[in-house]
């Protein structure tokens, strides 16, 4: 059972670097999501797919981009690495928008 | 704005002491609750799902409720192994939005 895989684990980047953030599921779920969690903050919505092809903005949107090229992946980009982009990020996906939401193990970057 | 709001944020609890987890939310258009346990280092797993006020949800030592302004997380004769982070979400439209989660260590 795979369910949602994210890759690398953890990422150790020089500011100013380019870096994406890899998220695979294989539920063939309509839905996918980035969120970033912070100690204090919670998780907070970065952005998010309802289906293949689309994307929207959630509430954390700056200096992050992403794509939906097809079902099954959802990479995240950081054009240029700032040292607040530091953080665990999760990749989650849903059968579709506004049912429960699966999450993968999280990918956590540090930006030094 | 959406706002999610979890307390206590840290309970400490000794194992078979029951108690209770509180989120209170604002939310324009309330679409579902959420419940997830979130274990260190790993991403959050899923609870429950409550979409209407009265409405209720068990699993094992778990029982989640929901009213109109708040839904309580209720763990019965806890065990060491419930010890995680609880988290709880709402949904509006699009997204979810997270409370900052209750930490909850059970001691045996």
């Amino acid at each position: 059972i795979a369910g949602i895989t994210q890759a690398p684990t953890s990422q150790i980047l020089a500011a100013g670097r380019r870096m994406t953030l890899r998220c695979t599921q294989d539920m063939r779920h309509n839905a996918m999501y980035w969120y970033r969690q912070d100690l204090g903050l919670g998780l907070r919505l970065i952005h998010y797919s309802n289906t293949a092809g689309t994307t929207g903005k959630g509430e954390v949107p700056d200096g992050y981009s992403v794509s939906r090229a097809n079902t099954d992946d959802f990479p995240l980009t950081l054009a240029s690495a700032v040292p607040s982009q530091t953080s665990v990020y999760f990749c989650a996906s849903a059968v579709r928008q506004g049912l429960e939401a699966f999450f993968g193990q999280g990918t956590r970057l540090t930006v030094v | 704005e959406d706002q999610v709001t979890q307390s206590p944020e840290a309970l400490r609890l000794q194992e078979g002491e029951s108690s209770s987890l509180n989120c209170s939310y604002t939310v324009s258009g309330l679409r579902g609750l959420f419940w997830y346990r979130q274990d260190p280092g790993k991403g959050p797993e899923f609870l429950f799902t409550l979409y209407s006020a009265g409405e209720e949800k068990e699993k094992e030592r778990l029982k989640a409720t929901l009213t109109k302004k708040e839904s309580f997380l209720h763990i019965t004769a806890p065990k060491p192994e419930d010890s995680a982070t609880y988290l709880c979400a709402v949904l509006n439209d699009y997204k979810l939005s997270f409370g900052a989660g209750t930490t909850v260590t059970v001691r045996a």
